[in-house]
């Protein structure tokens, strides 16, 4: 089975601090995104990434900031957290490989509260 | 128009029915289509996925996709109470972007 592990369940954090979120994935996937769910508004990427030190902006990057300096670890940078990106955040992975759309496989979570 | 539209629900049905959850989409590229159930408090779990048109079954799931129409619809027979969660709809919208659009999900009550 894929396994998909974030670091932290729940975090709390203050206003204007920098926050980072960390993912692993042990099925040596390419492709690792960030994601994340709000009430009404579904899941919405913030970035992904498809190789070692390469990413890619989703549909909402303004505020953050990724990292992959290996395969298997994908984290996202909150640089200076406001109350407004208190949500929860999804990691996903998936293999790159024909068909090219592989089903993508998540974490658990992280519930980032800033306040 | 949303990308990715589904109904928010509630969608209530007694248990042993069958329950339709319907999405649209509004990209004819797209190629990829899955439904991921999520339990309150949860991560999304991929439940099905289907790439052509026509129905896949996998156990009481049953996925259908019309192309042309530009919809997919999940079935869920005998529903169980164990069944109720919200349901997303996720598209990949074409080849060279690797990730899923997602629906806002429809929220699936089964009552005992």
């Amino acid at each position: 089975d894929v396994k998909v592990t974030q670091s932290s369940r729940y975090l709390v954090k203050r206003t204007g601090e920098k926050v980072f979120l960390e993912c692993v994935q042990d099925m040596d996937h390419e492709n690792m995104f960030w994601y994340r769910q709000d009430p009404g508004l579904g899941l919405r990427l913030i970035y992904f990434s498809y190789d070692v030190k390469m990413k890619e902006k989703g549909d909402i990057p303004e505020g953050y900031s990724v990292s992959r300096e290996k395969k298997e670890r994908f984290s996202l940078i909150l640089e200076s957290a406001s109350t407004n990106q208190t949500s929860m955040y999804l990691c996903a992975s998936s293999p790159d490989r024909v068909p090219s759309n592989q089903p993508q496989h998540f974490g658990d979570g992280t519930r980032l509260s800033i306040l | 128009q949303k990308e990715v539209e589904q109904n928010s629900g509630p969608l209530s049905v007694p248990e042993g029915a069958i329950a339709s959850l319907n999405c649209t989409y509004s990209d004819r590229g797209s190629q990829s289509f899955f439904w991921y159930r999520q339990y309150s408090g949860k991560s999304p779990e991929l439940i099905m996925s289907i790439y052509s048109n026509g129905d896949k079954e996998d156990g009481r799931f049953t996925a259908q996709l019309n192309k042309a129409s530009q919809y997919v619809s999940l079935l869920i027979r005998d529903s169980q109470p164990s069944d109720s969660a919200t349901y997303l709809c996720a598209v990949n919208k074409d080849t060279g972007r690797r990730a899923l659009t997602f629906g806002s999900g429809t929220r699936l009550q089964v009552q005992p």
